[in-house]
């Protein structure tokens, strides 16, 4: 069974930087995963701030970045700011497939 | 600037088949290098990715859901479609469509299996 690793929760003093990761228990993470990241807030529909490793999207801040970092995709957040506190997600293709990650609780604090 | 929308019954019930469509403007669901995705959320829970088709109509699914999902294409329409056999109040959840690239989101319908 693929399964695809994300921290649980982090957190990150405001104007600090942050690295989420996102592994899968297949191997390496490679730009042939075409990784995505989605934030998510409470009550909201999921949006996606990377997509294929490390493009914006239109409404991205400039301070999310995407990468590939150790074997795993990597959003990192730098200077991070109160309204950046939401779930994080990650999506890898794998075997065919996509798999997403069990979601990351980041808390600006 | 592509927009989806999802529409669909909200309540279903057990044993019968879950039906969901999502409306596609700004795009063609037959032409381009574009994936075509279902993903769902119970509450309280993290996403749950459902199965995707791309334009020429070929689908994969999550392995988990394989034997009673079916994602297809209506190109008349500019749709694609969901169909979920055999629910059980387990498959209650919010159900999003999603065109990759770049990620662009539906806002979202919620299903609720109930008898």
């Amino acid at each position: 069974q693929v399964v695809v690793t994300q921290e649980p929760s982090l957190t990150v003093s405001p104007g600090e930087t942050v690295t989420l990761t996102c592994g899968s228990n297949t191997g390496d993470v490679t730009i042939r995963h075409y990784p995505y990241w989605f934030q998510q807030k409470p009550g909201q529909a999921p949006r996606t701030v990377i997509y294929d490793t490390d493009n914006k999207q239109s409404w991205t801040p400039a301070r999310f970045s995407g990468s590939l970092l150790g074997g795993k995709a990597a959003l990192t957040l730098s200077g991070a700011q109160p309204e950046d506190e939401a779930e994080y997600y990650c999506l890898l293709y794998i075997a065919g497939g996509r798999v997403l990650g069990g979601g990351t609780k980041l808390t600006v604090l | 600037q592509v927009q989806l929308q999802e529409s669909g019954p909200g309540l279903v019930k057990p044993s019968q088949t879950l039906s969901l469509t999502c409306t596609v403007s700004g795009a063609s669901v037959s032409s381009g290098n574009y994936y075509w995705n279902w993903i769902r959320q119970s509450a309280g829970k993290g996403l749950e990715w459902i199965g995707r088709s791309y334009t020429n109509g070929v689908a994969s699914y999550s392995p988990s859901l394989r034997s009673r999902v079916t994602i297809s294409l209506d190109t008349s329409k500019n749709q694609f479609s969901l169909n979920l056999n055999s629910v059980t109040a387990a498959d209650t959840a919010v159900y999003y469509c999603m065109s990759e690239p770049p990620g662009l989101w539906g806002q979202g319908t919620l299903v609720t299996v109930s008898s």
